[in-house]
């Protein structure tokens, strides 16, 4: 049971356009997400998070938007660079009963073409 | 510098040889953490420790070990490993859990035959 899912594995952009990761949910206890950007031959690296009591966060480029309704969670790049190039992973946590757990989707990868 | 380190960074061995990946930080986190990153399948969370002599299972913990003995360290063992274990390790920590951000190391790639 895939709690997190990317159902993308793949997205092309052209550079200086927009790049929208989509990630959704099915465990509505879920009170953190969390987005990591991963390049070829390194480890995964923090972007940016967003707590369930929010519906966006903003970081220079990278916004991520949060529609609980929906249990849908997107990052959004503005603009994509070709240094963007890389696989995402969202993350999920849940205070509740869940200790330390954290449950990655199964990643998307960017490609941005100049 | 910063970094959580992780050896051997590759392994090759043979099912039911017994083995250790090392992980370290040096950032005095709380929290650690392995993951297996396999294709189709993202990062999957095998053990975490949200400190010294407290560890548990995350989602697939079947055929691992871990301990916690010290603040700083935190090996991940195969018993007896078997070629379903094949597969690229990530070691992280964190200061405040898995909410906050996690520190990950550069990944052990892992081959069992």
């Amino acid at each position: 049971d895939q709690q997190v899912k990317q159902n993308s594995p793949s997205l092309s952009v052209q550079e200086g356009r927009i790049s929208i990761l989509n990630c959704d949910y099915t465990n509505s206890m879920f009170d953190y997400f969390l987005w990591y950007k991963k390049y070829p031959a390194e480890g995964p690296t923090f972007l940016i998070s967003i707590s369930s009591i929010k519906d966006k966060n903003e970081d220079g480029r990278f916004t991520v938007f949060l529609n609980k309704s929906a249990k849908h969670l997107s990052l959004h790049i503005v603009p994509s660079q070709p240094g963007d190039s890389a696989v995402y992973f969202c993350a999920a946590f849940t205070f509740y009963n869940q200790g330390g757990k954290l449950i990655f989707g199964q990643g998307t990868e960017l490609s941005v073409k100049p | 510098e910063a970094q959580v380190t992780q050896n051997p960074r590759y392994l090759i061995t043979v099912t039911g040889k017994k083995l250790t990946v090392t992980c370290s930080q040096n950032m005095n986190h709380e929290y650690m953490s392995w993951y297996r990153q396999d294709p189709g399948l993202g990062l999957r969370q095998i053990y975490y420790s949200m400190n010294v002599e407290v560890t548990d299972k995350g989602d697939v913990p079947e055929g691992y070990k871990v301990s916690r003995k010290e603040k700083r360290n935190f090996p991940l063992i195969l018993e007896s490993p078997s070629p379903n274990q094949t597969s690229l390790y990530f070691c992280a920590s964190s200061l405040g859990g898995p909410a906050y951000e996690q520190y990950f190391g550069p990944g052990t790639r892992l081959t069992v035959t």
